[in-house]
Parts: C-alpha cells; structure tokens; sequence
C-alpha cells in the first residue's frame, strides 16, 4: 500500500496572504493524485486532480503542482473560506490511498 | 446537477450489520465508477472500495475483504454498502463517492455521507 504523508500538520496564515501544502508518497504515483477541501461537517470537496489540473468552479488561486513522490498545493491570497483541512490522495495503485491531512488555519 | 444521496444515519451492535444507500442522479449512472470511503471521528480517509455499476464488478481494500459487499439496482441509480460482523471502530461516516469512466480517476462528487454508530 503507498502510504501519504503531509506537512505541516497545520499552517496558521493571515487572511491575504499565501500558503504552500506538501504532500508526499512512498513510491511513485505518477500524478494521479488529487487535492480535496474538507470543512467542519461536510463532505470532502475535490479541487485539484492528475497533480495540476482545478477541478470544476475552484477559483484560480488554488494550485497544484509535482510528480511522482513530492507534491505542493499552494492557495494564494487566502481568503476566510479557504481556512479549512486539506488531503491528498493518490489514485494510481490500489488502495486509494489519503494524506492524514493539513488544517490550514487563522493566524 | 450530479448528485449523490446517502441513507440516514445508523445505530448498530458490535456483530451486526449496516446497509447504507447511495441514490445517484444527474448523470449516466452507469459509466461511472462509485467509491466508499469512510472517515472515523476526528481522522483521516479510508477507502474501503469501489463498484462499476455497468458490469456490477467490485474490488475491496483488503482490509475489508471479508467483510464488505457492494452491489446497485440500476433501475433506481442506487448503489449499496454493506458492512458485516461490526466492531466499535467501525465507528465513522461512510461516504460514496463518484470516480471516473476509468478506475484511475478522483473521486468528484461526495455524498454528504452516513454515520454508523456501533455501540453495544
């Protein structure tokens, strides 16, 4: 099983500025791997998939970037609605596999 | 729009099991893999598996192996989980979830998800 890594476990920003997730795997995914959003009671939100690519309606201040083992997710401009948990996951090898997640929260 | 609904939460004793539904609409229910995944209070993800509800096939974590089945009635867009011989740390919200028209692909669109408390 690959297993997911993220760092920080949590990034306090100030409202405006930026913020940059790391995400690692155990082996090799290619860029099958995707970013989701996940809010207080809610169900996880996708927001970047194949390592680069925003989904459907994210705004442009959400990027991905990487492939194979190192990955980055860098939110721009934070705004109040970003501050939330981010996870990533890979999707190249089963299982599926998830991060135990970045908490990106006010400074 | 594409959207999945989940079946109210449930409330079970260790040994028993959960069925949980997952109504799809909004789009060709059958050209679209579904994936469970469940997350235990206050932690991460855990995918359990996925079903093509085209063909019916199924492939499981092997975690859950022996212990999960998967199945759809197309003539109402619904796949089902069921999760056999719980223990309390099956505790946790399960989510279906939309993949792709390929295996390797994301998954898109989350129901809101479905709590299964097991407690004796």
């Amino acid at each position: 099983e690959i297993v997911m890594t993220q760092s920080p476990a949590t990034l306090s920003v100030s409202p405006g500025e930026s913020a940059t997730l790391s995400c690692r795997a155990s082996q090799s995914v290619i860029s099958t791997l995707a970013w989701y959003q996940q809010k207080p009671g809610q169900s996880p939100r996708l927001l970047i998939y194949d390592a680069s690519t925003r989904a459907t309606g994210v705004p442009a201040r959400f990027s991905g970037n990487g492939a194979g083992t190192e990955f980055t997710l860098t939110i721009t401009s934070l705004q109040s609605e970003d501050f939330a948990l981010y996870y990533c996951q890979q999707y190249n090898i089963l299982p599926f596999t998830f991060g135990p997640g970045t908490k990106v929260d006010i400074k | 729009q594409v959207q999945l609904v989940q079946s109210g939460a449930e409330v079970k004793k260790p040994g028993a099991s959960v069925k949980v539904s997952c109504k799809a609409s909004g789009y060709r229910f059958t050209d679209y893999y579904i994936h469970w995944v469940r997350q235990a209070p206050g932690q991460g993800f855990e995918w359990m598996g996925w079903m093509h509800p085209n063909s019916g096939g199924t492939k499981f974590a092997q975690n859950f192996q022996d212990r999960v089945t998967m199945t759809r009635d197309t003539s109402t867009n619904t796949v089902y989980m069921e999760l056999s011989r719980l223990r309390s740390d099956d505790t946790a919200v399960y989510f279906c979830a939309r993949g792709g028209r390929r295996v390797s692909a994301p998954e898109d669109v989350w129901g809101r998800g479905t709590t299964v408390t097991v407690s004796s």
